[in-house]
């Protein structure tokens, strides 16, 4: 009963390098999203898809990009890495219209 | 832009005491407003979707109402136990189905 998987659990990158988050999920949900959660503030969305082969931007795009090339699977990039980025992402999934969403645990990004 | 605001931002509660949050979100455009609990190290878990206006949900000690007409919904705990300490988040589904995060409630329960 995996549900949402992230990795990878925690991570360091120096200033411009490159990086990719994956999240996977085997509960057959359309919907997925990246969130960022920073101290203070609530779950920013960063970028989400409708369902495979779909990306959308959401309040928090800049200097990540995305791809949900299978249903399953969910990835965040980061091409040139900014201490701004430092944060802790979280993925969801979720099915349909009114449904909850589901968490990943989480990947502590921290960017030196 | 969609504002959700929760209140208070954290919260002292002596063990056995009740208590309540509020989550406040836009009355327009409303689909569903939803509630998680957040526990430290985890991830967030939901607690309830509500769609109705006038919807009350019950999970154990832990019950939420809503009011679509005026933007708000309440939080309930009943009888506060040291487990129940976590952030308390709220979340509204608008009419394209996306959904707009509160800050969240920390709830710290008192032994």
């Amino acid at each position: 009963n995996a549900g949402v998987t992230q990795t990878p659990k925690f991570r360091v990158l120096k200033t411009g390098q490159s990086m990719t988050l994956l999240c996977a999920q085997d509960m057959n949900h359309e919907y997925m999203y990246w969130y960022r959660q920073d101290p203070g503030m609530g779950l920013r969305l960063i970028h989400y898809s409708v369902g495979e082969g779909t990306t959308a931007k959401g309040e928090v795009p800049d200097g990540y990009n995305v791809s949900r090339l299978k249903k399953q699977n969910f990835l965040l990039g980061l091409e040139s890495a900014a201490p701004s980025q430092t944060s802790v992402y979280f993925c969801a999934s979720r099915q349909g219209s009114g449904t909850e969403a589901f968490f990943g645990q989480g990947t502590r990004l921290t960017v030196v | 832009i969609l504002n959700v605001e929760q209140s208070p931002q954290s919260l002292h509660v002596q063990e056995g005491d009740s208590t309540n949050f509020t989550c406040s979100f836009p009355s327009s455009n409303f689909y569903a407003l939803h509630w998680y609990r957040w526990e430290t190290a985890k991830s967030p878990e939901a607690l309830f979707v509500m769609t109705l206006n006038g919807d009350e949900k019950k999970k154990g000690r832990i019950s939420a109402t809503l009011n679509t007409k005026e933007g708000y919904s309440y939080l309930y705990i009943k009888g506060s136990q040291p487990e129940d300490s976590a952030t308390y988040l709220c979340a509204f589904m608008d009419s394209n189905y996306q959904l707009i995060w509160g800050a969240g409630t920390k709830l710290i329960i008192k032994p």
